[in-house]
């Protein structure tokens, strides 16, 4: 079965990092595109961020609300997918998900929570 | 962006009964491959979302017959039919066509 599960998550004050993983397992995790999805608290779904396989040169996506702060990557060696999160602000707090999928998002993980607040 | 507009924001459902939502985005989402990427999903109380719909009409591996997907270009539905308990939560749709990729802002289907 399919499995994706974050870690990572906590509590940190305005303009530190905090970087999130993911491992994956139970499915090939090398030709998949992976992607953060977040929820602020109470709201509904914002799409993070989509990196894409070797075949694709590990292309990156970002919305534009984290463009230049956030940065993912994956080990394709371990199959694990980050989200390296710099200069956060109060309105990065939300729950972040890892998720697989082409075109749609197939596959979720349980979630990881990242506060910001001072 | 493309803005993902759901209706309605909420529903009332007696279990068994039948319901539609419509999810309108504001341009087409045909990509240039051919495919349309929009997809629905369910999130039910204190869970991740889970897929249920992809590509407009196709269901998700396990997921019933009681749901299917219809629509083309901007205007899409989602119909449950003879709805049961383990269906209540909120649902959305969402479009993998073009970046960014957007979700409408829900609806929250709840027993009348």
């Amino acid at each position: 079965a399919v499995q994706l599960v974050e870690s990572g998550g906590g509590l940190v004050q305005p303009k530190e990092s905090l970087k999130i993983s993911c491992a994956a397992s139970g499915f090939t995790f090398s030709n998949a595109a992976m992607y953060w999805v977040r929820q602020a608290p109470g709201k509904g779904l914002e799409w993070v961020a989509r990196i894409r396989t070797k075949p694709n040169n590990y292309a990156t996506y970002y919305a534009d609300s984290v463009k230049g702060r956030f940065t993912i990557s994956r080990d394709d060696s371990k199959s694990m997918v980050y989200l390296q999160m710099d200069n956060l602000k109060t309105e990065d707090t939300a729950m972040y998900y890892c998720t697989a999928g082409s075109g749609s998002f197939d596959y979720w993980g349980q979630g990881v929570m990242v506060t910001v607040s001072s | 962006d493309v803005v993902m507009t759901q209706t309605p924001v909420s529903l009332s459902v007696s279990l068994g009964g039948q319901v539609s939502i419509s999810c309108r985005s504001s341009q087409s989402l045909v990509h240039n491959n051919g495919n349309t990427y929009l997809s629905w999903y369910l999130q039910k109380p204190g869970q991740s979302p889970q897929l249920l719909i992809y590509k407009v009409s196709n269901r998700f591996s396990g997921i019933s017959d009681r749901f299917s997907g219809s629509g083309s270009g901007t205007d899409f539905t989602l119909k449950i039919s003879r709805v049961e308990p383990d269906d209540l939560g909120v649902y959305y749709c969402g479009q993998g066509t073009q970046y960014p990729y957007t979700f409408g802002a829900g609806t929250k289907l709840e027993l009348k």
